[in-house]
């Protein structure tokens, strides 16, 4: 069964600062994997999404990376920003079957 | 852009109820998924439907069942409510015809049992 871990589990930093995020996975199999934020109470918002046979993609100050051999992820954002707070979800897709597996997420909070 | 459309927003029902959730994907995406989120939790797979035949299965209660219509739109079915089946449920729909194609997702429906 594919595990997804998600490091730090809640962060804090002030603002403007450039910050990383991390997702790990067991099984290398995968189909994608999406980047989504979700603030509380709310939707998923899809951010990024990499195909398997990508290493990256980005979206305006957002950049995410992927490893697949070594089963890892990363999502880089730059010069935070207060409204950049939310919590951010890591999805993977297997080769087989529908379902994506998602991670904890990482809370973020940037302060003023 | 029209995004996934799911209703209702809220529902508040009784145990031992039962609940009618409904999913409407983006226009011409053939994929449709159901996901259960508890209260802190991340979200977990239910069920998915690929050109209205159940394609995958997670770990949905036996007192739940969903379907897919010709018109693509999906319903959560949910008989014999019970307090743990109060969550977020969200919806998403891709066009899984197309490889690597992403997931968006509906802004949810929040049930609450009581």
């Amino acid at each position: 069964k594919q595990e997804v871990t998600q490091i730090p589990a809640a962060l804090s930093v002030p603002e403007g600062e450039n910050l990383v995020l991390n997702c790990s996975f067991t099984d290398s199999a995968i189909y994608n994997l999406q980047w989504f934020r979700q603030d509380p109470g709310k939707g998923l918002t899809s951010l990024l999404l990499i195909q398997s046979s990508q290493r990256e993609q980005t979206s305006g100050r957002l950049n995410a990376s992927l490893d697949k051999s070594s089963g890892r992820s990363t999502l880089y954002i730059a010069a935070s920003q207060p409204g950049d707070s939310a919590t951010y979800l890591c999805a993977v897709g297997p080769n087989s079957g529908y379902a994506l597996n998602f991670g904890k997420g990482t809370s973020l909070l940037v302060t003023p | 852009a029209a995004g996934v459309i799911q209703s209702p927003r809220h529902l508040i029902k009784e145990k031992r109820e039962t609940a009618t959730l409904k999913c409407y994907p983006i226009p011409r995406h053939d994929t449709v998924y159901w996901y259960q989120q508890g209260p802190g939790q991340d979200p977990q797979f239910l069920i998915s439907f690929y050109e209205k035949m159940q394609s995958d299965k997670g770990s949905i209660p036996d007192r739940f069942s969903a379907q897919q219509f010709s018109d693509y739109h999906s319903e959560l079915n949910m008989s014999s409510l019970e307090l743990g089946d109060s969550a977020l449920y969200f919806c998403a729909s891709s066009l899984r015809g197309v490889k690597n194609t992403e997931a968006f997702f509906g802004q949810g429906t929040r049930l609450t049992v009581v």
